[in-house]
């Protein structure tokens, strides 16, 4: 079984563009999780997503924001970006809405300059 | 909501030694704790989780206890290698909160 993708794997983007990054769960997963992790603070949670419906979301401001499509891929997109946005952006799936087994992609090194 | 305090943040050990990790929750409505281990440049792996209703769990050289009346569970790695030497990051979740809250991580770095 194929594990989760994303893409792109390398972004650099400007100051104040926007940027969408695209999450491919395991087969069957229906749960989507998104993190950005920096040196500093560690994995922290954007949201969740569980058949298209968010059901959690982290402490970031409304430029962050994403959905779930019907077959459980996920997008999150950032507008107006930062420099502090620059991070590794990490998705992440399970099977079930209890968060168990939760699996990680590769993550999306975004540069913001 | 929920916090995850983890602690050494950095762990230097001996080839063959143990290496024990230990985090502390605050949400008494946790109930499910994984391990993840993400080497340089790689993505977080789960390496071993526990549920609340389970006070131990080993998977050869790993294993997880948890505390639930203290709040607190711990990742101990016996025989520890060089290929350990990795970021250990634990987390929490449980409730309806619907999320993983993670420490901030453990850099464990096994000397050959």
């Amino acid at each position: 079984k194929a594990g989760v993708t994303q893409t792109p794997r390398y972004l650099i983007k400007t100051r104040g563009q926007q940027v969408t990054l695209s999450c491919s769960p395991i087969s069957g997963h229906r749960s989507v999780s998104w993190y950005q992790q920096t040196p500093g603070q560690g994995l922290q949670f954007l949201f969740e997503y569980f058949s298209e419906t968010q059901r959690n979301k982290g402490n970031f401001p409304g430029r962050f924001s994403g959905r779930q499509f019907s077959n459980s891929r996920s997008e999150m997109n950032v507008s107006t970006l930062e420099l502090g946005d620059s991070a590794l952006y990490l998705c992440a799936s399970s099977l079930n809405m209890d968060m168990r087994g939760q699996y990680f992609g590769p993550g999306t090194r975004l540069t913001v300059t | 909501g929920e916090n995850v305090e983890q602690h050494p943040s950095t762990l230097s050990v001996q080839e063959g030694d143990s290496a024990v990790i230990k985090c502390t929750y605050s949400d008494s409505a946790s109930n499910y704790f994984p391990w993840y281990k993400q080497e340089l440049g790689k993505r977080p792996q789960l390496i071993i989780d526990i549920r609340s209703n389970v006070g131990e769990k080993k998977d050869q050289r790993i294993a997880v206890t948890l505390n639930k009346t203290a709040k607190h569970f711990s990742l101990h790695i016996t025989e520890t290698q060089p290929e350990d030497s990795a970021v250990y990051f634990c987390a929490a979740s449980g409730g309806s909160n619907y999320k993983l809250t993670f420490g901030k991580g453990t850099l464990l770095t096994v000397n050959p």
